[in-house]
Parts: C-alpha cells; structure tokens; sequence
C-alpha cells in the first residue's frame, strides 16, 4: 500500500538555526499539507498546497516558514530561524484530487535547543 | 467559532470489553468527519470518513455514528483487542469551496486497553 514517508524521524537543533522537514506523498496525490503537534496537544494546520502553490495557511505559518516542492516527488516545510517553541511533531499528509482522506506520514520529531 | 470536543479526556478499558468515544462539534456547514487513530509517535491514521448524509459507517471493529441535527458522532469499538491502545481523534471538515483543505481537530481520547 503506498504511504507518505519523512525524513529526518528525528531533528535536534539549536534556536536561531535552519532546519528543512522533507516529505514524498503519494504519488498521484495533488494536494498536500504539514500540520505540527506539540507534546500532549491537538494537531495543528499549518499549510496546504495545491498545484504548485500555497492554497491556505494558518497564524501559524508566518514569515519564517516556507514550503517547496522542488521536483516531482518532494515536499519540504522550510523553518528559517528555530524557536524554542517551534519543538513539535511536524507531520506531512497528502491525498488526491477526489479522495478527501488525508494520508499522514509518521512524522518528524523536532527538537530545538 | 468552529470547534471540536471529545469527551472521555481518556478510558481504560480491559481487552475484549467493548467502548464508546464520543465527539461534539459546533463547525457548519460541515463536508464530512473523519476519526482517526494515532498510535504514540506515529502519524494518524484514518478510520471512518461520513459525510452529514451518513448515520453510521463500520470499519472492522470500529463504528461510527453521526447525528447531523445535534452535531455529535460516536466512535465505538468492539472486542477490544491491546493494539487499540491509542488516541482516537474526532476531526471535522468545513464545506469550502475551492481547494483549500483546513480541518477541525478535536484533541482525542486516550485510551488504554489492558489485559
């Protein structure tokens, strides 16, 4: 059965550094989106991309967030300076142009020190 | 405000026994809601999606009810078995039109089965 993969599993950083999330979702999915939780809360919405470009994203996802799909398989979440509070499950879920089920990879553990 | 609530916080339950996990929502108009199991550590998973149309819907040993009129749904789960130990997230989509896709998460309920 295809599934949405992410690499790193794990990310330990130290605030004010770069980190890239990378996500390959299924491949003949067209819509895709990162969502963060943080330890012992609900899943959050960041961003939802479509077609090549951002279709909606939250209060969260401000300026130092970005996200890319630099070729035909790869979906990165971008965080350009790490905050304390930036240390949640980042996890990626992609699903296709008529099937409303999101597929969720098993996330990245982030870590900023 | 669009909103999600999942009552029990969390349950304990010895395996084989049988529970329900309810969820209140206030968002409308809704397209579906969806229950997902997220197992520690791991990403959730999909296991039911009913659109405002659908009373209940099976998977296995999961069955989900929805009553649109009072916004509330039911996830219950049968002959519980120890690998359902998990959260169990109620999450609802709004009607957009468009593409964007934002769901309403609720916070889940915990539950533990033990032998």
């Amino acid at each position: 059965e295809p599934e949405v993969t992410q690499t790193p599993s794990h990310q330990v950083t130290q605030m004010g550094q770069e980190v890239i999330l990378r996500c390959v979702p299924i491949s003949n999915h067209l819509y895709f989106y990162w969502y963060r939780q943080i330890l012992g809360q609900k899943v959050e919405f960041l961003v939802s991309f479509y077609n090549n470009e951002i279709s909606e994203k939250s209060e969260i996802f401000d300026d130092q967030f970005s996200v890319e799909r630099p070729d035909g398989s790869n979906f990165t979440l971008k965080i350009r300076s790490t905050k304390l509070e930036d240390s949640a499950m980042y996890f990626c879920a992609s699903n296709g142009k008529f099937v409303e089920t999101q597929y969720f990879g098993p996330g990245t553990r982030l870590l900023v020190l | 405000k669009n909103q999600v609530e999942q009552s029990p916080q969390s349950l304990i339950i010895l395996e084989g026994k049988n529970c329900t996990l309810q969820c209140n929502y206030t968002v409308s108009p809704f397209s579906n809601l969806r229950w997902y199991k997220q197992d520690t550590g791991r990403g959730p998973v999909s296991l039911t999606i009913m659109t405002f149309s659908e009373n209940t819907k099976s998977n296995g040993r999961y069955t989900a009810t929805l009553d649109a009129d009072t916004k509330q749904s039911s996830l219950h789960i049968t002959a519980s078995q120890l690998s359902d130990s998990a959260s169990y997230i109620c999450v609802v989509f709004p009607f957009n039109a468009g593409n964007n896709r934002k769901l309403i998460w609720g916070l889940g309920t915990s539950l533990a089965v033990n032998p």
